[in-house]
């Protein structure tokens, strides 16, 4: 059975860093693409961030580049999202999705909550 | 990069058919795919590739395409297919790889 299971949210400051862990089970985790899809409370899913299945390219939206960094281990089958200079925008639920092509996801985690506020 | 479009709301009557839409210029060339999301919980992939199903995903859900506008239909709708639905479509030449459209509310009555 699939599974991803993300960690690491919580509450934090304006200007301050988290890391997120998506950790990933029941599949060749080094055979995937991994992205970062986060929704804003009561708003709608955007994409944040993606990861090769060698980690060897990554992108980010617009709206996070030179702040968030995507990296992988697949040794240990995990997606990291270090996020630096957290505004109170980018508060949302981050949820890990395994997308099977580069062009959607065919699995979700239950997500991640940040919260960025003073 | 594009929009994708969706009605913000639908609502049906159990038993009925509710029919979601999704307009992009792009679509034509960009497959779609359809995700549900009940409150407090992840999206579930229901429809790829247009109008392909994931194993799982009851057979009243289907999906088509005509031009720039894509399709999400809910034939016989339930009580538990109450829900928000996106439409996502990829975008190979933009900044963005993945587009989301905006989300629409399906009540049933």
């Amino acid at each position: 059975e699939v599974q991803l299971v993300e960690s690491g949210g919580g509450l934090v400051q304006p200007g301050g860093f988290l890391r997120l862990t998506c950790a990933a089970s029941g599949f060749t985790f080094s055979s995937y693409w991994m992205d970062w899809v986060r929704q804003a409370p009561g708003k709608g899913l955007v994409w944040v961030s993606r990861i090769s299945s060698d980690g060897s390219s990554t992108s980010y939206a617009d709206s996070v580049k030179g702040r968030f960094t995507i990296s992988r281990d697949n040794a240990k089958n995990t997606v990291y999202l270090q996020m630096n200079s957290l505004r109170v925008e980018d508060t949302a639920v981050y949820y890990c999705a395994r997308g099977p092509g580069a062009d959607y996801f065919d699995y979700w985690g239950q997500g991640t909550l940040v919260t960025v506020s003073s | 990069s594009y929009e994708l479009t969706q009605p913000p709301s639908v609502s049906v009557s159990p038993g009925q058919t509710a029919r979601i839409t999704c307009s992009a210029d792009v679509l034509p060339k960009q497959y779609a795919y359809w995700y549900q999301q009940k409150p407090g919980q992840a999206p579930i992939l229901v429809i790829f590739k247009d109008t392909e199903r994931p194993s799982g995903i009851p057979e009243r859900f289907s999906g088509s395409s005509s031009g720039t506008t894509v399709t999400l239909t809910i034939s016989g709708v339930q009580a538990e297919d109450e829900a928000d639905y996106y439409c996502q479509s990829a975008d190979s030449s933009g900044s963005y790889p993945v587009i989301f459209g905006g989300g629409t509310k399906l009540t049933v009555l």
